[in-house]
């Protein structure tokens, strides 16, 4: 089954403004991470929230976790244009050791 | 701030070739893993390796890949007899053992092109 599915696939918004994005999965999860990947680079970790936690925050970045909706939000506030890149949530199950099953993506365009 | 590096960048070869990507882990980390990103698509795991051995695979990880610790700071992927549908990116990543850290860090990729 397809794990980790954002939406939207692309978004775009001016330099200030929040920018969320979503992510759904399918199965049960040990956690939920986030990961921004720029332009033809490698994969920076964001932000790890667990199964039993509801909302995390870190800086800019808030995320939140609907276990029984089997979905999590990525909120970026007074974004920047330095923060344009792809963002990718992962999953780890919880019996499979600690492999990442990634998502599509979702495309974030900030304009200056 | 330590990282994980990959070498080459970018490599170029005829199908049916072998190759060996190499990646050094950040240094006190103990487990290791290689995922691949073939063009506009999502990245998809390959496998894991933990105290000398493979602790988990995936499908796409068949006996045309083999990984390899071969001293205390190297860990390679070498796929035997390249075939075109093996061009992607490939991203070495490490972890600590930590509690229960899951933060995986990922290098910075190997494009590979088969020609």
């Amino acid at each position: 089954s397809q794990q980790g599915e954002e939406d939207p696939q692309a978004l775009s918004i001016q330099e200030g403004e929040n920018a969320t994005m979503n992510c759904s999965y399918k199965t049960s999860i040990n956690n939920l991470q986030w990961y921004r990947q720029n332009s033809g680079r490698g994969l920076v970790h964001l932000i790890l929230i667990r199964s039993n936690e509801r909302e995390k925050h870190s800086g800019r970045l808030r995320v939140t976790l609907d276990t029984s909706k089997k979905s999590s939000s990525l909120l970026i506030t007074a974004s920047r244009a330095a923060d344009t890149a792809s963002y990718f949530c992962a999953t780890v199950p919880p019996t499979s050791g600690s492999r990442l099953t990634f998502g599509e993506g979702t495309q974030l365009t900030v304009n200056p | 701030e330590p990282e994980v590096t990959q070498t080459p960048s970018h490599q170029v070869t005829q199908m049916g070739q072998e190759v060996i990507l190499r990646c050094v882990p950040i240094s006190n980390h103990l487990y290791f893993y290689w995922y691949r990103q073939i063009l506009g698509q999502k990245v998809e795991f390959l496998v894991s390796f933990y105290n000398n051995e493979i602790s988990e695979k995936s499908e796409i990880f068949d006996d045309q890949f083999s990984v390899e610790r071969p001293d205390g700071s190297n860990f390679t992927l070498k796929i035997r007899s390249t075939k075109l549908e093996d061009s992607a990116m490939y991203f070495c990543a490490s972890r600590d053992s930590g509690g229960a850290s899951y933060e995986q860090y990922f290098g910075p990729g190997t494009r590979l092109t088969v020609t």
